[in-house]
């Protein structure tokens, strides 16, 4: 049972058009969410989270859209860069618990210049 | 502040072979984690640790993976005897201070078992 969710298992968009990557969630208990980036043969680095008692989050680039009622959670880069060409997992945590994080399957973003 | 380190960076046996994972967390940080990550698809928790105690090892084959944590700094992780389907990037990663959520991964491990 997949309880994070990435059904997009790529995604290819144009350097300076904003990027949308989604990820759903089936767990109601899950709390916090988090966003990581991995580069090939580099482990994967925190890029942004957002607590439940939020809807959104923003950090410069990189926002993260949390809709409770739907169980979902979407990234958007704007404006995208080469640079973010990478695979992103979203991630979910249950705080209250052991604080381990659930991973969905990740998604590959290309950033075509 | 240097991250977190794993050794070795790629490693093939043969099946029914043993292997094992070293993780340096980053210092200070209590909390240890191993994930394993098949290809395609994000990595899956196998062992927690807070100090040198196990908190979750609820997804750790236990009859052939063990991971120890001894004095709440560096941890291993053993594979004895290998498959074929362990196969994988074996991730540590850490966080520390109270209130800070986010996980600091190392580089991982390429484990390829043939």
């Amino acid at each position: 049972d997949q309880q994070v969710k990435q059904n997009s298992p790529s995604l290819s968009v144009q350097e300076g058009r904003i990027s949308i990557l989604n990820c759903d969630y089936t767990n109601s208990m899950f709390d916090y969410f988090l966003w990581y980036k991995k580069y090939p043969a580099e482990g994967p680095t925190f890029l942004i989270s957002i607590s439940s008692i939020k809807d959104k989050n923003e950090d410069g680039r990189f926002t993260v859209f949390l809709n409770k009622s739907a169980k979902h959670l979407s990234l958007h880069i704007v404006p995208s860069q080469p640079g973010d060409s990478a695979v992103y997992f979203c991630a979910a945590s249950e705080l209250s618990n052991t604080g381990k994080l659930i991973f969905g399957q990740g998604t590959t973003l290309q950033v075509k210049p | 502040e240097a991250g977190v380190a794993q050794s070795p960076r790629y490693k093939i046996i043969e099946k029914r072979q043993s292997v094992a994972f070293w993780c340096n967390p980053i210092s200070g940080h209590a909390t240890l984690y191993w994930y394993q990550q098949i290809l395609g698809q994000g990595p899956k928790l196998l062992i927690q640790f807070q100090n040198n105690g196990v908190v979750d090892d609820s997804q750790l084959p236990k009859d052939r993976f063990s991971a120890e944590r001894l004095k709440g700094v560096d941890s291993t992780l053993k594979i004895q005897p290998a498959k074929l389907e362990d196969s994988a990037v074996y991730l540590c990663a850490s966080t520390g201070t109270s209130g800070v959520h986010e996980q600091y991964f190392g580089p991982g491990t390429r484990l390829t078992v043939t």
